[in-house]
């Protein structure tokens, strides 16, 4: 079975610091990896994805993760942050052969502080 | 294109009635799948659809918790008997049948008093 985890529940920044959001995952298969992101009260938007191809991914709004097999992580990375960053951000495994079912980290809440 | 849709929002139930929630998916998607998010927890699979069809209720309870997705209309989540374990978020997604994003909706908050 598959599984994920995010080692810090909260992270504190100040604006235009950088973040680095950590995830790992455990899967005997290939895997799909994600970010969503959900703002408060919102349901949550995809982030970026890994699928296949070049390890390193990019969102529109500055975020990337790269996918390390060998250490099995996905982490998440923004060089300089905003307030309206502010959100919490859940990292999702599938497995490349069945990949509908995600499962999720518990998430990790990112405050950005002026 | 409208996104996926869910209803109500918010939903309170007073422990033994029927809590009911809907998902209409994003045009042109026929894959439907339902979440649960409990306080302070990632969100949960609970169950894959189909129209018509249930492809796996493996995260679904045993009692009380049924899934449809009709040929016409939205998926519905039904609960029945609610008891206050049953208070968290629900949230619905779909995706075509490449499975290769899924789109959430909303999310419907039951609070069960």
């Amino acid at each position: 079975a598959q599984s994920v985890t995010q080692l810090d529940s909260q992270v504190p920044v100040f604006e235009e610091a950088p973040v680095e959001l950590r995830c790992n995952y455990s899967s005997s298969v290939s895997v799909y990896l994600f970010w969503y992101v959900q703002y408060p009260n919102q349901g949550l938007q995809l982030l970026l994805k890994y699928l296949s191809g070049s390890t390193l991914v990019e969102s529109i709004n500055g975020f990337e993760a790269e996918f390390n097999k060998s250490q099995t992580s996905f982490h998440l990375r923004k060089p300089s942050v905003h307030i309206s960053d502010t959100a919490e951000y859940f990292c999702a495994v599938s497995e490349g052969g069945s990949n509908y079912k995600l499962t999720f980290g518990k998430g990790t809440l990112l405050t950005v502080n002026p | 294109n409208a996104g996926v849709m869910q209803n109500p929002r918010h939903l309170v139930r007073r422990r033994g009635q029927e809590a009911r929630l809907r998902c209409s998916p994003m045009k042109g998607h026929s894959h439907v799948y339902w979440y649960r998010q409990l306080p302070e927890e990632g969100l949960k699979f609970m169950v894959y659809l189909q129209k018509e069809n249930i492809i796996d209720e493996s995260g679904m309870p045993k009692e009380r918790f049924s899934a449809e997705f009709p040929k016409e209309g939205p998926s519905i989540l039904r609960i029945q008997q609610v008891v206050r374990g049953d208070s968290a978020a629900y949230f619905c997604a779909s995706s075509p049948p490449s499975h290769n994003e899924q789109f959430f909706g909303p999310g419907t908050r039951l609070t069960v008093l």
